[in-house]
């Protein structure tokens, strides 16, 4: 079955760029999607479709994905990016998967 | 707003049964593909069935297939999740999640996402 690896942290001091891998066998071929997860919430989805930004999603956040790596890259860093995150693909067409997610650190 | 509310869950021992349900308001219930997923404790997120608007096509994990059945009551804007013969590995917070579309065609993502309804199952 197809496998989506993600480092289980990343370290940001505050003002900087944090990026955030999705590793997975030719993950550009599939459309990724990422979510935040912010201490005692649910998932909030923050990028759809490799690169797009809902509603009410900050510029800050953007996404890109090619070849074996999809990326989550937050700019300008807060405070309040301080969470965990998760990127999702489908293995097949009724088989949605998560990575294991990405704790972020704003030091 | 868009809003999705679980319910149901609670402390079970293994081998028993529990249903939980998603209430959902806000937007056209039946026009929408609905979902559970689950998160262990400190653990990542998994997703655990989906359901089609009409509930002709309902698709589960291997990990609960043939113990878990998901249901959907378009008349009262509802999904349910029945859980039998549980084991101690299915304690999570459960989440309703809703699809992009009335279908499980597979490459969209969930949005919204409830707030979560506890399961533990221990002795």
């Amino acid at each position: 079955s197809y496998i989506l690896t993600q480092p289980p942290s990343v370290s940001v001091a505050p003002g900087k760029t944090a990026s955030i891998t999705c590793g997975g066998d030719n993950i550009g071929g599939k459309s990724v999607h990422w979510y935040q997860q912010r201490p005692g919430q649910p998932p909030l989805l923050v990028i759809y479709f490799d690169r797009n930004r809902p509603s009410g999603i900050s510029e800050r956040f953007s996404g890109s994905n090619s070849g074996d790596t999809a990326t989550l890259t937050i700019s300008r860093v807060e405070g309040e990016d301080e969470a965990d995150y998760f990127c999702q693909v489908w293995d097949t067409g009724s088989d949605p998967l998560f990575g294991g997610g990405t704790s972020l650190a704003v030091l | 707003e868009v809003q999705l509310v679980e319910s149901g869950g609670g402390l079970v021992q293994p081998g028993r049964s529990l249903r939980l349900s998603c209430a959902a308001s806000g937007f056209t219930f039946d026009a929408y593909a609905i979902h559970w997923v689950r998160q262990g404790p400190g653990k990542g997120l998994e997703w655990v069935s989906g359901i089609s608007w009409n509930s002709g096509t309902v698709v589960y994990a291997g990990s609960v297939k043939g113990r878990f059945t998901i249901y959907r009551d378009n008349a009262k804007n509802s999904v349910f999740l029945e859980m039998t013969s549980l084991r101690p590995e299915d304690t999570a917070l459960y989440y309703c999640v809703r699809d992009i579309g009335e279908q499980i065609r597979g490459g969209g993502w969930f949005d919204p996402w409830g707030q979560g309804t506890l399961v533990t199952v221990s002795s």
